[in-house]
């Protein structure tokens, strides 16, 4: 069965260093998504993104967080410059239709920030 | 705008008991999705069902069975002879036409043997 990939599964890194998050959709999904787990809280979202342009986003997702679509494949968020409060699990999530209340997540990614 | 509440942090109970975890919602809209969603410590986010707004038949599988009332806007979980792999975080959550799921707070549910 299709599922959505994520990478890393956990990274460690300094206060202020730039991140990398990867997600590869389905291969036939157009709607994408970030949401953000910090430990013991709810899942939100982030952001979402569709025809090469973000349709929506939170506001969580301030000027130091981006995404693209650099390939056609991957699905990607940076996180300019971290935060301790960054430290939290990133799910992606991907969907085909919209409207249809179906979407499917990856399995996080768990980022540390010291 | 959108809201879902789970207003049990935490429930424990003994292995083989049934348990009932609540999910209350709001939202303006008339078409609209509801979801639970288990993570376990793995930390994964495990789908059990969707529901939409205009379907409120009562779904079992297996052990598990959800209860759909938009009367009372409830989308509550029940278990059935817990067992201890059902030890996770159960979260609630409810999306609109944008797709954008909202999640409730979680409920944390612990089977003891």
């Amino acid at each position: 069965e299709p599922e959505v990939t994520q990478t890393p599964s956990h990274q460690v890194t300094q206060m202020g260093q730039e991140v990398i998050l990867r997600c590869v959709p389905i291969s036939n999904h157009l709607y994408f998504y970030w949401y953000r787990q910090i430990l013991g809280q709810k899942v939100e979202f982030l952001v979402s993104f569709y025809n090469n342009e973000i349709s929506e986003k939170s506001e969580i997702f301030d000027d130091q967080f981006s995404v693209e679509r650099p390939d056609g494949s991957n699905f990607t968020l940076k996180i300019r410059s971290t935060k301790l409060e960054d430290s939290a699990m990133y799910f992606c999530a991907s969907t085909r239709l919209i409207n249809t209340g179906e979407l499917f997540f990856g399995e996080g990614s768990r980022l540390t920030v010291l | 705008a959108q809201k879902v509440t789970q207003a049990q942090t935490e429930i424990s109970v003994v292995e083989k008991e049934d348990v009932t975890l609540d999910c209350v919602y709001e939202t303006r809209d008339t078409t609209y999705y509801l979801f639970w969603y288990k993570q376990p410590p793995s930390g994964e986010l495990v789908f059990l069902i969707r529901r939409n707004s205009f379907d409120e038949q009562n779904e079992i599988s297996g052990r598990y069975s959800w209860n759909f009332q938009k009367s009372t806007s409830s989308f509550n979980f029940t278990i059935t002879a817990s067992q201890v792999v059902d030890s996770a975080v159960y979260f609630c959550a409810l999306t609109e036409r944008a797709q954008k799921l909202v999640f409730g707070q979680g409920t944390r549910l612990t089977i003891n043997p």
